[in-house]
């Protein structure tokens, strides 16, 4: 399944599909993205991150695609499993503090 | 080793009263942010903290305040509770403050709730 729009709130997929969720952001200083994954009662896990200068990195099942002209971010989860069921936040961040900024969120359910 | 720890896991306080949250980075981990996440919402910052000094502050009210201690553990205090500051409070620590852009590593939260 694929999520259409910027802030989808909830994405279903069947176990084994690919998911994709969608994030943007709107300052074009931001030159550092993380995404992360929240189960419920636990604190956001860091999945993957990128850097302004790059506009794909790859991990295990997972990869980030960054379009900084439309600003827009992506995670793709290749043959997503019931363990991925979780909300996914994008986060990035523009100075030299290192404070993050977090999108709103997508609610990714694994239909097995 | 250790993630980041915090301390309670759940709180229940009622408006007025004082609440102070605590956290233990992850060993080396020199700075330490604080983040909000209303119900529903991704995570706001409150403070960060880099060798005992705050090096950042998100737009909360001066009832929020916090410190960094020696070893690198940090409290969050918050007067004055009012309904509006249930959430979950995240501590998260990260390596150092450089330029460079590096990832915060999340405690699994204090949940507040304010009655």
């Amino acid at each position: 399944g694929e999520s259409v729009g910027l802030h989808l709130p909830t994405l279903s997929v069947q176990e084994g599909d690919n998911s994709i969720i969608n994030c943007a952001y709107s300052n074009s200083a931001s030159d550092y993205f993380i995404w992360y994954k929240q189960e419920s009662g636990k604190g956001p896990q860091f999945i993957i991150d990128i850097r302004s200068n790059m506009d794909k990195r790859q991990g295990q099942r997972v990869t980030v695609l960054l379009n900084k002209t439309v600003k827009h971010l992506s995670l793709q989860i290749a043959a997503t499993q019931p363990g991925d069921s979780a909300v996914y936040f994008c986060a990035e961040t523009r100075d030299a503090g290192n404070q993050f900024y977090f999108g709103t969120g997508t609610s990714l359910t694994v239909i097995p | 080793d250790a993630g980041v720890t915090q301390s309670p896991t759940h709180l229940i306080k009622t408006r007025g009263q004082h609440v102070t949250l605590r956290c233990s980075p992850i060993s080396g981990h020199k700075s330490v942010s604080w983040y909000q996440q209303v119900l529903g919402q991704g995570p706001q910052f409150i403070f960060q903290y880099y060798e005992k000094e705050e090096r950042g502050r998100g737009n909360f009210p001066d009832r929020f305040s916090a410190r960094q201690f020696p070893n690198y553990s940090s409290e969050l205090n918050v007067n004055a509770l009012l309904l509006g500051d249930s959430a979950l409070y995240l501590c998260a620590s990260s390596i150092t403050l450089g330029r460079a852009r590096e990832k915060l590593f999340f405690g699994s939260g204090t949940q507040l709730s304010v009655l």
